[in-house]
């Protein structure tokens, strides 16, 4: 069964530092990852995403994640943080549901970055 | 990206009472849509799949009696929690895509329920 793990529950970061948001993912099959913000009792907001095509993939506010198959990774990494990136951040992965016709998102448990003056 | 619009964001009910919450996509024919239920400071849990038309799809553990899915136009889901109760309290989102293997979702806003 395909599975996504955030190794970090929470990442504190000092502002302008550059931040890595770790994330793993099993599965036996291709598959689509994504990154997704959440703000205090809001819903969620695409980051970026990776289909297919280059490893390297450029999303909104300066993040950025690389897909990297070998080690089952898609790691979301910012080169400078503002205070206002504090927030929570979802990895997730669309699993194809078989004889259902549709695919659905697999999210992993969160990380919570909170960046610091 | 395209909008997705979620009513009531908050919304306070008894115990015993039924609530209904409505899910629309604005500007665009949601085929498939999904309902998450997020407990605090935890991540999403997949309720149910709802594919327009067609009954919805239950994940394990999810009492379809008790959470009533509607997905009765291309726009619009509705997810009503019947005779809640306060372990029912929590934060409901759903998400909509334009078609069953699309690659993208929009979320809505979300709905914080209180059961009293």
């Amino acid at each position: 069964a395909q599975s996504v793990t955030q190794l970090d529950s929470q990442v504190p970061v000092f502002e302008e530092a550059p931040v890595e948001l770790r994330c793993n993912y099993s599965s036996s099959v291709s598959v689509y990852l994504f990154w997704y913000v959440q703000y205090p009792n809001q819903g969620l907001q695409l980051l970026l995403k990776y289909l297919s095509g280059s490893t390297l993939v450029k999303g909104i506010n300066g993040f950025e994640a690389e897909f990297n198959k070998s080690q089952t990774s898609f790691h979301l990494r910012k080169p400078s943080v503002h205070i206002s990136d504090t927030a929570e951040y979802f990895c997730a992965v669309s699993v194809a549901i078989t004889f259902g016709g549709y695919n659905k998102l697999i999210f992993g448990a969160g990380t919570r970055l909170a960046v610091h003056p | 990206g395209a909008v997705v619009s979620q009513h009531p964001s908050r919304v306070i009910c008894k115990s015993g009472t039924s609530v209904k919450i409505e899910c629309r996509s604005l500007d665009f024919q949601a085929t498939t849509m999904f309902w998450y239920r997020q407990f605090p400071k935890q991540s999403l849990m997949l309720m149910a799949t709802s594919n327009e038309g067609s009954k919805a799809t239950y994940e394990q553990g999810v009492e379809k009696d008790k959470f009533l899915i509607n997905h009765a136009s291309l726009t619009l889901s509705t997810l009503t929690v019947t005779s809640a109760h306060p372990e029912d309290s929590s934060f409901y989102i759903c998400s909509a895509r334009a078609d069953r293997v699309g690659t993208e979702a929009f979320f809505g806003q979300g709905t914080r329920l209180t059961v009293v």
